[in-house]
């Protein structure tokens, strides 16, 4: 089975850009996560997806973020302007529904924001 | 408010010695509580849970103990090896069971010499 991949492994952009990060869950995973990592700290919970809806958005730092989960299955995380302080890595995370509380993880898309 | 809390790293041992990592948490509820890894290049995996007070976590020779009492749910291992070597990092679920973020710890680097 595969597991949960993420596109680009890395993305190197001037402040003003636009970046969109791509999530693949594993197949007839309902939730997708995203998580941020900034600077070395702790890992943040950015939103939820049940299939293509959006469960919890809470941790959206503002409008420059979008997220999208065309048909429920992969989604993308879209920057846009970006900012310095958006560098970090993106983590996606699925799992498979209401039951199971164990969310499975991508590599991460380690964004740099010039 | 639900938070983590883990032992600033790094931490650096010599293979075949005892390794604790501390993390304690505070949450309004019965939460379930995790360790991730993340290995140098690779995502974040799940190294063990427990969803409930005085379980007991294990995978690999790693364990951790939910105590509710202390709020605490510290990670041991009584002999590592360098293929230990990553970034660990305490998490926790405010609800058991059912899908929701998880809300992460600082991670603590963990560094193993032969």
């Amino acid at each position: 089975e595969a597991g949960v991949t993420q596109f680009p492994s890395h993305s190197v952009i001037e402040k003003g850009q636009t970046v969109t990060l791509r999530c693949d869950p594993i197949s007839g995973h309902d939730n997708l996560y995203w998580y941020r990592r900034v600077m070395g700290k702790e890992i943040k919970f950015l939103l939820h997806f049940v299939k293509e809806s959006k469960q919890d958005e809470s941790g959206m730092p503002n409008n420059r973020f979008l997220a999208e989960r065309t048909g429920g299955t992969y989604s993308t995380l879209k920057v846009q302007p970006a900012e310095l302080e958006d560098s970090g890595v993106y983590f996606c995370a699925s799992s498979p529904g209401s039951t199971a509380d164990t969310q499975y993880f991508g590599p991460g898309t380690r964004l740099t924001v010039l | 408010g639900n938070s983590v809390t883990q032992m600033e790293g790094p931490v650096t041992l010599s293979e075949e010695a005892f390794l604790t990592i501390n993390c304690t948490y505070t949450a309004t509820g019965y939460p379930s509580l995790f360790w991730y890894v993340q290995y140098p290049g690779e995502g974040l995996q799940l190294l063990l849970k427990a969803t409930k007070a005085d379980d007991k976590g294990s995978n690999k020779g790693f364990e951790a103990t939910y105590r509710k009492e202390t709020t605490s749910f510290h990670l041991e291992k009584g002999s590592v090896q360098v293929s230990d070597s990553a970034v660990y990092f305490c998490a926790l679920s405010p609800f058991s069971g059912g899908y929701n973020k998880l809300i992460f710890g600082a991670g603590t680097r963990l560094a193993v010499h032969p």
